[in-house]
């Protein structure tokens, strides 16, 4: 089982729609949670963290966590083309078990059609 | 500019030969990562500095792959006698505390031939 799972897509969502990317990780003591996205053949650029249960908003991005099921997703509402990418999750352990370092899905990708 | 930095942006080498590739992370920031990336693959982490000590390293990388961050500043990520497995993008990311973002330069590519 991988640490950080991601269904790779593509996820195809119309212009205008909401897009809904969705990660599960598998160390249950992971403290911090990260959103990146990624454009072909550039590095990952941060979009979101969250570190509690709940949603947070930011813009068009809602970032959700549930530390009971160990999920967290993306909500990308009013999509636009130019949010065409891979979108990348990252997740943190604690610090205590040594492990400082993100832990990266594969990634989803996701195009939006004009 | 104030982000992560990274040199050189790409790398062509012939298989057997040295690299070494250098990171100057966000100026505050004393946590500093590398990371590999192959196509349609996530970043897979490979060392972990904070100030200048190394303090996690994956139990997958070869001993062919070292890294330095002298006095806390920059780093930089060697890779003795490339193999053509080598080729990926190498990130270098940093961050200002425990758990806090981690920012990532724009990498380098390396190809080896």
């Amino acid at each position: 089982q991988k640490e950080v799972e991601q269904n790779s897509g593509p996820l195809s969502v119309p212009e205008g729609a909401i897009a809904s990317l969705n990660c599960t990780y598998s160390d249950r003591v992971s403290q911090s949670f990260f959103w990146y996205r990624q454009y072909s053949g550039k590095s990952p650029e941060l979009i979101m963290s969250i570190y509690s249960n709940g949603d947070k908003e930011d813009g068009r991005f809602t970032a959700q966590l549930n530390k009971a099921s160990q999920y967290v997703s993306l909500l990308i509402r009013d999509s636009q083309p130019s949010d065409s990418a891979t979108y990348l999750c990252a997740v943190r352990g604690f610090e205590d078990t040594g492990r400082r370092a993100l832990t990266f899905g594969s990634g989803t990708r996701l195009q939006v059609q004009p | 500019d104030t982000g992560v930095s990274q040199d050189p942006r790409h790398k062509i080498t012939k298989r057997g030969q040295n690299v070494t590739f250098r990171c100057d992370p966000i100026s505050e920031h004393n946590r500093l990562y590398w990371y590999r990336q192959t196509l349609g693959q996530g970043p897979e982490f490979l060392t972990y500095f904070q100030n200048e000590a190394q303090l996690e390293k994956s139990r997958l990388l070869s001993d062919r792959f070292s890294a330095e961050r002298p006095k806390g500043s920059f780093s930089t990520l060697e890779i003795q006698r490339t193999e053509q497995g080598d080729s990926a993008m190498y990130l270098c990311a940093s961050s200002f505390r425990e758990g806090a973002e981690a920012f990532f330069g724009q990498g380098t590519r390396l190809t080896v031939v």
